[in-house]
């Protein structure tokens, strides 16, 4: 049964720091891990999807990597805004579709 | 083009009472997915429907949830009867390919009293 764990939970960093959130997966047989990002009562907002055969995804400030084998992914942010304060979500999809959400890790940019 | 739309935004009931929530997906996207968030707990897979037929139901709790897509447009998931455990986010998203970027709507906030 695939499960999947988010370290850490909760963070905060000051304006301007790189940050790593890591989320792990018992199982390595994915077909894509996505990194959604959900603000405080709205919906999650898709940023980036890395596919089984891919190593990372970038955009913007934003890089995601996906080690399969490991069953690891990490979000890297670079410059840390406080507009990046925000709920990460990781969820790994199987070859259905069907997503197993971790239970997030909620950052908090200070200015 | 207009996102995936939920409503309603919060629905607060009874327990024993029957609350209907509605889906609206992005036009022409044949997969909609139903995920659902407890308190505490992480988002979990419902079910999912491709057109108007249901691919995998095999997140959903119990018999008393049902969930329809007629004409495989907007989707209907119904509580009935609300039990205080199914308190909580219900989330409704689409995506055009089966395994492909899903478009989550605002999610519809249940609270059954």
């Amino acid at each position: 049964k695939q499960e999947v764990t988010q370290i850490p939970a909760a963070l905060s960093v000051p304006e301007g720091e790189n940050l790593v959130l890591n989320c792990s997966f018992t199982d390595s047989a994915i077909y894509n891990l996505q990194w959604f990002r959900q603000d405080p009562g709205k919906g999650l907002t898709s940023l980036l999807l890395i596919q089984s055969s891919q190593r990372e995804q970038t955009s913007g400030r934003l890089n995601a990597s996906l080690d399969n084998s490991s069953g690891r992914s990490t979000l890297y942010i670079a410059a840390s805004q406080p507009g990046d304060s925000a709920t990460y979500l990781c969820a790994v999809a199987s070859n259905t579709g069907k997503l197993i959400f971790g239970q997030g890790t909620t950052l908090q940019v200070k200015p | 083009e207009a996102g995936v739309t939920q409503f309603p935004s919060h629905s607060v009931i009874e327990k024993g009472q029957t609350v209907t929530l509605r889906c609206d997906p992005i036009s022409g996207h044949d997969n909609l997915y139903w995920y659902r968030r407890v308190m505490g707990k992480e988002i979990k897979f419902l079910l999912h429907f491709v057109k108007e037929s249901k691919q995998d139901e095999s997140g959903m709790p119990n018999n008393r949830f049902l969930a329809e897509r007629t004409g495989g447009t907007y989707s209907t998931l119904k509580v009935q009867p609300a039990e205080l455990e199914d308190s909580g986010v219900y989330f409704c998203a689409s995506s055009q390919d089966r395994i492909g970027e899903l478009f989550f709507g605002e999610g519809s906030r249940l609270t059954v009293l």
